[in-house]
């Protein structure tokens, strides 16, 4: 199985752009879930689907992020507009039902 | 508020020696509890996990102990290999898996020769 699939690896942009990342879960899970790491705060979770339906977002952070799961192999997360304290390493997680989750390499935003 | 606390940022540990990492917790409603390796520039890799039902769980030099009375667990590594030298991080969650991870922020354990 070729895991969680992230893109892009890094991303590099002005404050203002909308960014979006991208995760590919694996085959078969039906949960997923997206993360942000940074210094400050650790790894936070920010939303998760249980097929294909979010469930809680209380952890996006702001309006201007956004998430979507139009299949149960695709999910976006897109932040509009950008700001310099949005950098951070964003991952992406799935599992089966109440099984283990598996993390994504993770995509490292930097927002100058 | 921090409901997930590994209060050691780093431990440094000898080759072959146990290692033990700590964690605590405030949530009662934390019902599995899971420890994760993490390499740098890479996402973290599920080590073992622990349901609230038991107190131990063991696979192969890893093993996990929880102490729900006092809202602790810990991670031992025995013997420990230079190739355990990562950041781990103890996560929990409410529902048994099926929820969103609350992580600590991790310990840098580092194995010296």
């Amino acid at each position: 199985d070729a895991g969680v699939i992230q893109s892009p690896r890094h991303e590099v942009t002005e404050m203002g752009q909308e960014v979006t990342l991208r995760c590919k879960p694996i085959s078969g899970h039906n949960s997923l879930f997206w993360y942000r790491q940074t210094m400050m705060r650790g790894l936070e979770l920010l939303i998760y689907f249980n097929n294909n339906v979010p469930i809680d977002d209380s952890g996006m952070p702001e309006d201007r992020f956004s998430a979507k799961m139009p299949n149960a192999s695709f999910s976006t997360l897109k932040i509009q507009p950008s700001e310099p304290r949005d950098s951070a390493v964003y991952f992406c997680a799935s599992s089966r039902s109440a099984d283990t989750q598996y993390f994504g390499p993770g995509t490292r935003l930097t927002v100058l | 508020d921090q409901q997930v606390k590994q209060n050691s940022p780093s431990l440094s540990v000898q080759e072959g020696r146990i290692s033990i990492l700590n964690c605590d917790y405030t949530n009662s409603m934390f019902d599995y509890f899971l420890w994760y390796k993490k390499y740098p520039a890479e996402g973290p890799t599920f080590l073992i996990s622990i349901s609230s039902i038991k107190d131990k769980n063991e696979d192969g030099r890893f093993t996990v102990f929880l102490n729900k009375s006092a809202k602790h667990l810990s991670l031992h590594i025995v013997p420990s290999q230079p190739g355990d030298s990562a950041v781990y991080f103890c996560a929990a969650s409410p529902g048994g898996g099926a929820d969103g991870l609350t992580f600590g922020k991790g310990t840098h354990l580092i194995i010296q020769p």
